[in-house]
């Protein structure tokens, strides 16, 4: 139980162009995902919390028209990120909130061209 | 201020032997903690987690972990390693009073040699 998939798994994008990244708990619903950016050899950062039906939470220095975040249902979110650059190539996962607990997503690994 | 240390950055054993991975945190109340495990390009699965109750708990893959109040600490243990054990660890500290945001640590890598 508590299976949480990302689609897609990796992505190559051209600068300037918009790609979308989708969360989704299989078997479970989930009120509460979050997006996380991991850098290489490094720890997850916090971008978002997301909440059903309510706008996301954003951290500091995350900006918010640039990573748009939509929790449209119990158990999808999508992270959209506008205008890529170079810069957001990253490694972007995704978890779901079931109870006290998270569990993540197997990731996805954007390259921006 | 809530955080999470990983003072081990890299840890490397042979493959049989017993692996302790430390963790200590910082959190103003009781902490809900847990360990995950990452592979490389992978994402982050649950090993194990501590809410209240036994001190000890047991996860998968054999893993087993020690909640210590006294010494703010979390360790994680393992008494045989395998070489399929090689990946990162992460200890995060789940704070129910900001929204249920975690706070990880740095990771410990781990290498597993024959």
């Amino acid at each position: 139980g508590a299976v949480v998939s990302q689609h897609p798994s990796r992505v190559i994008c051209k600068s300037g162009t918009s790609v979308k990244i989708e969360c989704r708990s299989l078997d479970f619903q989930a009120t509460t995902m979050f997006w996380y950016r991991q850098f290489p050899k490094q720890s997850l950062m916090l971008m978002a919390t997301s909440n059903e039906g309510s706008k996301a939470t954003y951290e500091q220095g995350v900006e918010k028209d640039k990573f748009l975040i939509n929790h449209a249902s119990l158990t999808l979110s999508t992270l959209t990120v506008t205008s890529a650059h170079p810069e957001d190539s990253s490694f972007y996962i995704c978890s779901a909130q079931n109870q006290e607990t998270q569990y993540f997503g197997p990731g996805t690994r954007l390259l921006v061209l | 201020a809530q955080s999470v240390t990983q003072p081990d950055i890299h840890i490397t054993v042979s493959e049989g032997a017993s692996l302790e991975l430390r963790c200590n945190y910082s959190y103003g109340a009781t902490p809900y903690l847990f360990w995950y495990v990452q592979s490389p390009g992978q994402g982050l699965q649950l090993l194990l987690k501590y809410f209240s109750g036994d001190t000890l708990v047991q996860g998968i893959k054999g893993f087993e972990a020690e909640f210590k109040r006294s010494q703010s600490s979390f360790n994680l243990r393992k008494p045989s390693v395998h070489w399929s054990d090689a990946a990162e660890y992460f200890c995060a500290v789940g704070a129910l009073n900001t929204g249920n945001q975690f706070y990880f640590g740095t990771g410990t890598s781990l290498t597993v040699i024959p």
